[in-house]
């Protein structure tokens, strides 16, 4: 049974470009969590997603972040027209039950040079 | 709004020793508090959750445990080895609608020298 997985693991990307993250969560989990770690700073929630749906995205900037967790496939947090303070580890976490049972992958870590 | 902060930020420590690390949290309206180990480059590994309602819990070498009315946590880790070394994250979960979001500290680095 496999965790949490993301990719890729390292990212880079220009200032300008779209940086597309991908999480599958483990399997029988259908709540998906978004953190982000900027340096020297502690893990922001960023995004709750459920399959379809996104259920509480207070912590995402308002412009250029956008994230899904589609019927099929993986959850995407998409940012567009990246910049230097975009640079950062992000983490996803999923759990079978909303609040309950929070495993987390390894975080891709976002380079934006 | 929850704040989690954490005491020290860095710790060294020779191997064999016993040391504690602490977590204060500002709202003890909590669901529980979870604490991590974070490897560099790595991911987040779960060491030891308590609920609310617990005062502690005990994994091996690691004993946690939690006085919710003061909002204060620690993690005391016995006989430390050098693969302990790692950053360790505390977390909380607050009660009530939002019980799905962990609000974390800064976390503490930890180092244990052979």
């Amino acid at each position: 049974n496999a965790g949490v997985m993301q990719n890729p693991r390292h990212l880079v990307r220009r200032r300008g470009q779209e940086a597309r993250l991908r999480c599958s969560p483990m399997k029988g989990h259908s709540h998906v969590y978004w953190y982000r770690q900027l340096p020297e700073e502690g893990l922001k929630f960023m995004v709750y997603l459920q399959k379809e749906n996104i259920i509480d995205e207070s912590g995402m900037p308002k412009e250029r972040f956008s994230a899904e967790f589609p019927k099929e496939g993986p959850s995407i947090l998409r940012i567009q027209q990246v910049v230097r303070g975009d640079s950062a580890a992000y983490f996803c976490a999923s759990s079978p039950q909303q609040a309950e049972g929070y495993t987390f992958g390894s975080g891709t870590r976002l380079t934006v040079v | 709004k929850q704040e989690v902060t954490q005491i020290p930020a860095a710790l060294s420590v020779p191997e064999g020793e016993n040391l504690v690390l602490n977590c204060s949290f500002t709202d003890s309206a909590i669901y529980n508090l979870q604490w991590f180990r974070q490897d560099p480059g790595k991911g987040l590994t779960s060491l030891l959750l308590i609920q609310s309602s617990q005062r502690e819990q005990t994994s091996g070498r690691l004993n946690a445990s939690l006085d919710k009315s003061s909002g204060r946590s620690t993690l005391y880790i016995a006989a430390s080895q050098p693969g302990d070394s790692a950053t360790y994250l505390c977390a909380v979960r607050a009660s009530g609608g939002s019980n799905y979001k962990l609000t974390f500290g800064k976390g503490t680095l930890l180092t244990v020298n052979p």
